[in-house]
């Protein structure tokens, strides 16, 4: 089974500034990671995706994750915010054994103030 | 290529009422899935189809809520009766499918339908 913790429900971050989003997951077998983010009233959209070649990932709008098995780590860096990121981001995990199954957290609502 | 299309995009019933949403995966995706998301909250899967076949619905409520996908390409999800409770957003998403090569399983999502039971 496969699970995700994602810390704190809500991230303020100035505009131009690092944005650090925390993931920590649990599986007991190699697991694939997801990052999506979702813009108000649509669906979710794949910003990036670890499935066990390189751990530092880099994904669409400037972000990247990097994958750290030591710690069971996810987390999404952005190194400048910009107001257009203003959105909600989920961690999903899901893993080799449970292929379609995607298990979310619970969500990090991004602000970005200028 | 088209998206993931669902519809309505919005609904609003009286508890008790049967409600449908309609899903249009993209074009070749053999995988089907229904979410339920709750304000605040991420998805949990509700349902996945691989073709016409349910292959999980662990997590489906059964007294109320069905699915079908008959040609293994549209998809309705049905609500009857719908509760106060069942006020969320239902997602509808698509993906290759793992005997297509899909195996890291990315998913593409629609827009989902909002419900509002009153």
């Amino acid at each position: 089974a496969q699970s995700v913790t994602q810390l704190g429900s809500h991230v303020s971050v100035s505009e131009g500034a690092l944005v650090l989003l925390r993931c920590n997951y649990s599986s007991s077998v190699p697991p694939y990671l997801f990052w999506y983010v979702q813009y108000p009233n649509q669906g979710l959209q794949l910003l990036l995706k670890y499935t066990s070649a390189a751990t530092l990932v880099k994904g669409i709008n400037g972000f990247e994750a990097e994958f750290k098995k030591s710690e069971t780590s996810f987390h999404l860096t952005k190194p400048s915010a910009h107001m257009s990121d203003a959105a909600e981001y989920f961690c999903a995990v899901s893993g080799t054994d449970s292929w379609g199954k995607l298990q979310f957290g619970a969500g990090t609502q991004v602000v970005v103030t200028p | 290529e088209a998206g993931v299309v669902q519809s309505p995009r919005y609904k609003i019933i009286e508890k008790k009422q049967p409600v449908a949403f309609w899903c249009n995966p993209i074009s070749g995706h053999n995988t089907l899935y229904w979410y339920l998301q709750n304000l605040g909250q991420g998805p949990e899967l509700l349902i996945r189809y691989e073709n016409e076949e349910a292959v999980d619905d662990s997590q489906l409520p059964k007294d109320r809520f069905s699915a079908e996908r008959l040609k293994g390409v549209d998809s309705t999800l049905k609500i009857q009766p719908a509760e106060l409770g069942d006020s969320a957003v239902y997602l509808c998403a698509s993906s290759r499918g793992e005997a297509s090569g899909g195996l890291n399983n990315e998913q593409f999502f629609g827009p989902g339908t909002r419900l509002t039971v009153l």
